[in-house]
């Protein structure tokens, strides 16, 4: 079982163009969250997704992000025109309930420049 | 307001010392607590549940203690070991339906 797999694991962004971050949960997990993380910060809660359904995106920006988990592939995070304050690491994460110990994916580390 | 509080203090101790941290929270009544561990660079790592009715959980060298007329959980490392040294989240069930995180206290066990 190769775990919560994240990509890319380093993403450079010029300020205005597209940040598309990809998670692929564990086999067998069908709920997936998305968490930021500013450098000595803690985890800010993002969105919550299961299979084509936000469950919860009270965490997650009204204008330029959008999250998405379709049937078949991965849970896509995009953040469109970027700006320099949206440089973090991305953290994705699964589990079989909403009640189990979650597993982390090693993150996406976006950088605007 | 809602609030989860770590020491944001880092926590030094000797090698085969227990360590104990705190998580305390206000405005919540979580059904369950989690504690994670993350190392520099890395993913959080799932350590341990309890939930709302358990006092106490153990597993191997870890001990998490849940106190919701406190609202606090304890979090032990017994003997612990220099591997043990990094940053360690609570993390509550809030009603959001997904967990929130507290900041984290940075453990440093010294040879």
């Amino acid at each position: 079982n190769a775990g919560v797999m994240q990509n890319p694991r380093h993403l450079v962004r010029r300020r205005g163009q597209e940040a598309r971050l990809r998670c692929s949960p564990m086999k067998g997990h069908s709920h997936v969250y998305w968490y930021r993380q500013l450098p000595e910060e803690g985890l800010k809660f993002m969105v919550y997704l299961q299979k084509e359904n936000i469950i919860d995106e009270s965490g997650m920006p009204k204008e330029r992000f959008s999250a998405e988990f379709p049937k078949e592939g991965p849970s896509i995070l995009r953040i469109q025109q970027v700006v320099r304050g949206d440089s973090a690491a991305y953290f994705c994460a699964s589990s079989p309930e909403r009640s189990s110990g979650y597993t982390f994916g090693s993150g996406t580390r976006l950088t605007v420049v | 307001s809602q609030k989860i509080e770590q020491n944001s203090e880092a926590l030094n101790i000797q090698e085969g010392k227990t360590a104990t941290l705190t998580c305390n929270y206000t405005n919540y009544s979580p059904a369950y607590l989690q504690w994670y561990r993350q190392d520099p660079g890395r993913g959080p790592v799932f350590l341990l549940l309890i939930r709302e009715n358990e006092k106490e959980k153990r597993k191997e060298r870890l001990k998490v203690t849940f106190d919701t007329t406190l609202k606090q959980s304890l979090f032990h490392i017994t003997a612990s070991q220099p591997a043990d040294s990094a940053t360690y989240l609570c993390a509550l069930d809030t009603g959001r339906r997904a967990l929130t995180f507290g900041s984290g206290t940075r453990l440093q066990v010294q040879p």
